[in-house]
């Protein structure tokens, strides 16, 4: 079964400073899609960004990119110039190609943006 | 607006009240999914369904019980709950269930007493 590790519980970082958030995952599958959520406090998921597993190139929207390292199993998320509206949970998630396959989540990382 | 809306917002019960959460997406989606949220666990996906007919159940006690009359709307109907059902559940909807992209809801936020 696939998991997904987020071993920061917590960060913090300051307003307009870069921060990168880490999670690994465990598969034995070679495609699968990769993604980040956000959940602020209004407490719906957003869909921040998305990599497809064959795609050697890593995603970018706009502030947020990844790092994503195959052999590794790490998809770590990179937010620059954050902003106070960053501030919320970061859910890392997995999911195979199946057509019945289902997201799998870590735990969350919890991000602060302080002045 | 977020295009997956759920009600109640909160919710206080006692476990043995009967109560129903509900979810209703204005996308033009096929699936749609309860999952559970607690504290510092991962999400755990409860039910999908797909054109209205349930696909999954992840070993759901049958004390939930869902309902998706349309492809629109999906309820959640809880009945003789424990304490340890409290949770945030979510509600998402996807163009279909091979569709990995979800748009969730902003959840209800549930207390069994």
């Amino acid at each position: 079964a696939q998991t997904v590790t987020q071993s920061q519980p917590e960060m913090s970082v300051q307003e307009a400073e870069t921060v990168t958030l880490s999670c690994t995952y465990d598969t034995s599958e070679s495609d699968y899609y990769l993604f980040w959520y956000k959940q602020p406090p209004s407490r719906q998921m957003i869909l921040v960004i998305r990599q497809e597993a064959y795609k050697q190139q890593n995603a970018t929207e706009n502030r947020f990119s990844v790092n994503f390292q195959k052999a590794a199993k790490s998809f770590s998320l990179k937010i620059s110039d954050s902003q106070l509206g960053d501030a919320a949970m970061y859910f890392c998630a997995y999911r195979s190609t199946g057509t019945a396959s289902k997201l799998t989540f870590g735990t969350g990382t919890r991000l602060q943006v302080t002045l | 607006e977020t295009g997956v809306t759920q009600t109640p917002r909160h919710l206080v019960m006692g476990m043995t009240n009967k109560k129903s959460l509900k979810c209703e997406q204005h996308l033009g989606h096929n699936a749609m999914y309860w999952y559970k949220q607690s504290a510092k666990k991962p999400l755990e996906l409860m039910f999908v369904y797909s054109l209205e007919e349930r696909v999954e159940n992840n070993s759901v006690p049958s004390r939930f019980s869902p309902e998706c009359p349309n492809s629109s709307h999906l309820f959640l109907h809880l009945h003789t709950l424990q304490p340890e059902d409290s949770a945030l559940y979510l509600c998402a909807s996807s163009r279909d269930r091979t569709n990995e992209k979800l748009f969730f809801g902003s959840g209800t936020q549930l207390s069994v007493l």
